[in-house]
């Protein structure tokens, strides 16, 4: 069974500042990873995955993860946060094999972007 | 055009009612979720459906139903609406022919039960 631990459940940055979303994952399976952004009063957009290729991962908007296998993470980084990034972020994962499209979300964390 | 669709977006409702609420997507997936999302809890699934004849109990389906009448529709019904089940529903889509997961996800329903 996978899990997922977002570590934050708020992350305050100003503007221009690095942006660091911390996740955790458990798996017993090498997993597929995804942080999704949720806008207020819109559902969830994916910004980015991880499948096994490239362990650094870019999405859109300027966001990137890296997967670190050693240290079971995926936490989701932008160099300089802007107004429009404030939002909620979620980590999940997804096995690999069998029912593998099951994707097991963290609780989320809500990025504020401060002027 | 969305690519996945749910109606209705809010709805007020009283405790014991029955409510219907209904997803459809455009984009040709053959797999779809219905997830509820609480405050500091995260998304969690309800039920998942890998095509139309494969339905799936999620992790707390206990009080929901579901009926998938197309390949393009999935609904959730709450059979005697409680107030714990005040939440912000979702539907997703993915694809198996893809063999990544992403799962797509439609702009949501607020569900108030008073």
């Amino acid at each position: 069974a996978q899990s997922v631990t977002q570590l934050g459940s708020h992350v305050s940055v100003s503007e221009g500042a690095l942006v660091l979303l911390r996740c955790n994952y458990s798996s017993s399976v090498p997993p597929y990873l995804f942080w999704y952004v949720q806008y207020p009063n819109q559902g969830l957009q994916l910004l980015l995955k991880y499948t096994s290729a490239a362990t650094l991962v870019k999405g859109i908007n300027g966001f990137e993860a890296e997967f670190k296998k050693s240290e079971t993470s995926f936490h989701l980084t932008k160099p300089s946060a802007h107004m429009s990034d404030a939002a909620e972020y979620f980590c999940a994962v997804s096995g690999n094999t069998g029912t593998a499209s099951k994707l097991t979300f963290g609780t989320g964390t809500r990025l504020q972007v401060t002027l | 055009d969305a690519d996945v669709t749910q109606t209705p977006r809010n709805r007020i409702t009283k405790t014991g009612k029955r409510i219907m609420l209904e997803c459809s997507q455009t984009k040709g997936h053959d797999r779809m979720y219905w997830y509820r999302q609480d405050p500091g809890l995260g998304l969690r699934l309800i039920y998942y459906s890998f095509d139309v004849k494969d339905i799936n109990k999620g992790e707390i389906s206990d009080g929901y139903s579901v009926s998938r009448q197309a390949q393009a529709k999935f609904s959730l019904s709450l059979e005697s609406a409680i107030p714990n089940q005040t939440a912000l529903y979702f539907c997703a889509t993915s694809d198996s022919r893809q063999g990544t997961y992403e799962q797509y996800f439609g702009p949501g329903t607020r569900l108030t039960v008073t």
